[in-house]
Order: C-alpha cells, then structure tokens, then sequence
C-alpha cells in the first residue's frame, strides 16, 4: 500500500534562510506525488505536483521539489522563505482517485 | 481562478444530532470527495462520487455518513446521528476527471465541533 511519511512535525527558520522539508514514499508501482500547502485558517492549496519527467518539479511561490526514486523520497525546497511563508505542508501520493497524506509539517519563519 | 466552496465555515453540533455539510465543487468538475482532518492528525480520504453514486469509500466512512448530489452543483455530507469522535475540519474536493494526473483541488473546510 502506498504510503506518505512527513520526517519532520515543525521546522522553525528565520526569515530569507533556505528550507527544506522531508518526504518518504512507500510505493511498489508508479508514483504520483503532490503537495499541498494549508495557509492558517486556510483550505488545502496545490503547491506542485510530479507526475512523469523531469525529477525537478516548480510550483507556486518559489517552492520546487525533487523526486528521487532511488530514496523514495519528494522533498520540498525554497530558497529564501518569507514570513508570508508560515503555514502547514502536506506530502501526498496518489492512490487510484484518491490522495494519501502524510501528517504534516509546520513551517514557522521567524523574522 | 474556480475554486470549490464549502458552508459553513464552522458548526457547533450537538452530539446526537444530524449535520449536513455542503459544498459547491468547481463547474465542469465530475468527481467529488470528501476528506476529513481530525485536529492534530492527518487529513483522510472518506468518500469519492462520480455519476451520481459513491465510487469509492473509506472504512471511516460508515453508516452514520452518506453523501448526495441534490442539484447540478451542490455536494453535501450528512452525519446522521453526530459524536465526539466527528469533530474534524471536513474538507470538501473536486478534480475535473479520473486518472493519476488530475488535480484534486480543495475547499476551505467546513470544522465541525461536536459538544
């Protein structure tokens, strides 16, 4: 079964710094992986998502994400956060019509 | 940008009571979910519809749930009976057609508290 583990419950980075954010995928088939972002107080927004091709995906805001297949992994990068920034991150993998999420990652940019 | 639109934004139930909660997914879209997020814990899948019946469910979604399309562009979740254990941010979602590709995009949620 498919599965989306997120390292990390919350990363606190100040202001301009660059940050990462962890993902794993279980998976034994082809993968489709997203993430989503959930502003405070907020719905949950598409940030990027990998569906074939090249392993470097662009998204909304700056963030980008690689796919690794070798790590199983679908890491979350930006260069530079802003305060504007903080929110909640969702890892996500595909299951048939449905997403799988992992629990969440808290980013806190302090200025 | 279309955007899929839940109401309410948040409701205080009675435990015991009956909740409907409803969304209007976006225009030309023809698969529908609903997700639930219980505070602190991941956001799960519960139901998926398409052509005017439930393609898809989860174990959570049990008989105290159903879901229905009364109209072109209403999509509602009803609790029938609610419990403590219901008190989540539920998340409605809609994507434009089936497949591994297709963006599922998402309301604001509806948090219902139950007391």
């Amino acid at each position: 079964a498919q599965s989306v583990t997120q390292l990390d419950s919350q990363v606190p980075v100040f202001e301009e710094a660059p940050v990462e954010l962890r993902c794993n995928y279980s998976s034994s088939v082809s993968v489709y992986l997203f993430w989503y972002v959930q502003y405070p107080n907020q719905g949950l927004q598409l940030l990027l998502k990998y569906l074939s091709g090249s392993t470097l995906v662009k998204g909304i805001n700056g963030f980008e994400a690689e796919f690794n297949k070798s790590q199983t992994s679908f890491h979350l990068r930006k260069p530079s956060v802003h305060i504007s920034d903080t929110a909640e991150y969702f890892c996500a993998v595909r299951r048939g019509n449905k997403l799988v999420f992992g629990a969440g990652t808290i980013l806190r940019v302090k200025s | 940008e279309p955007e899929v639109t839940q109401t309410p934004s948040h409701q205080v139930t009675q435990m015991g009571q009956e909740v409907i909660l409803r969304c209007v997914p976006i225009s030309n879209h023809l698969y529908f979910y609903w997700y639930r997020q219980i505070l602190g814990q991941k956001v799960e899948f519960l139901v998926s519809f398409y052509n005017n019946e439930i393609s898809e469910k989860s174990e959570i979604f049990d008989d105290q749930f159903s879901v229905e399309r009364p109209d072109g562009s209403n999509f509602t979740l009803k609790i029938r009976s609610t419990k403590l254990e219901d008190s989540a941010m539920y998340f409605c979602a809609s994507s434009q057609q089936f497949g591994s590709g297709n963006t599922i995009y998402f309301g604001e949620g509806s948090w219902l508290t139950v007391v």
